[in-house]
């Protein structure tokens, strides 16, 4: 079946530090993508999405470009800081399975002053 | 826009009792999503509707837990008996309901079940 698989954590990273968190998918069919943030003590929030191949979201400086052809949509960002501490989870949906989210086991990024 | 409300937000029962959860969606969200995140696990989906009917309880064990949206609004989950591997946060989440492969899934804060 379809999956998501995400690097793994924790990563800790410096303020003003370049970040990669790796994704990629197994998918049958034509999938969504997106990134989900959950900050410490809330609900799972919407970060960024793409549609379709070569898409690029983007949000609060983060971005990730849907990748068809690794099957990859890595989620970057130019310079972190200590407020983007949070657990980041990838994402897809794809049609034929009537929407439903399919997660990887997210990733948990802390970044220090 | 008011977002999607859950209750409670902390339950803890003993093995063998019952618990229920209440969501609230979006309003004109025609699609409502349960999901179970297990500690340190990506949230799985446990039942989908759309309006008042069920899309999709593949994954839902439903010899304990069981899952109604009257009305095509609010919802409510139930674990009866609660087994202690229930023990996870339980989401609930709403979309429009207009394309399932690229709407916007919105999440409650969750209800965190320790089954003791």
């Amino acid at each position: 079946g379809d999956s998501v698989t995400q690097m793994e954590g924790p990563v800790t990273l410096s303020e003003e530090a370049f970040l990669t968190i790796n994704c990629t998918y197994t998918a049958t069919g034509y999938p969504s993508l997106f990134w989900y943030v959950q900050y410490p003590g809330e609900g799972l929030q919407l970060l960024l999405k793409a549609t379709k191949a070569d898409d690029k979201g983007s949000n609060k400086g983060f971005e990730a470009t849907y990748r068809k052809e690794t099957t990859s949509f890595h989620l970057e960002k130019g310079s972190v800081q200590v407020s983007d501490s949070a657990v980041y989870f990838c994402a897809l949906t794809e049609g034929n399975q009537g929407g439903k989210l399919i997660f990887g086991q997210g990733t948990e990024l802390s970044v220090k002053p | 826009e008011a977002g999607v409300a859950q209750s409670p937000r902390y339950k803890i029962i003993e093995k063998r009792q019952s618990v229920a959860f209440w969501c609230n969606p979006i309003s004109g969200h025609a699609t409502l999503y349960w999901y179970q995140q297990i500690l340190g696990q990506g949230p799985k989906l446990l039942i989908q509707f759309q309006n008042n009917g069920v899309v999709d309880d593949s994954q839902l064990p439903k010899d304990r837990f069981s899952a109604e949206r009257l009305k095509g609004v609010d919802s409510t989950l139930k674990i009866q008996p609660a087994k202690l591997e229930d023990s996870a946060v339980y989401l609930c989440a709403s979309s429009l309901g207009s394309s399932v492969r690229t709407d916007t899934q919105y999440f409650g804060p969750g209800t965190r079940l320790t089954v003791l």
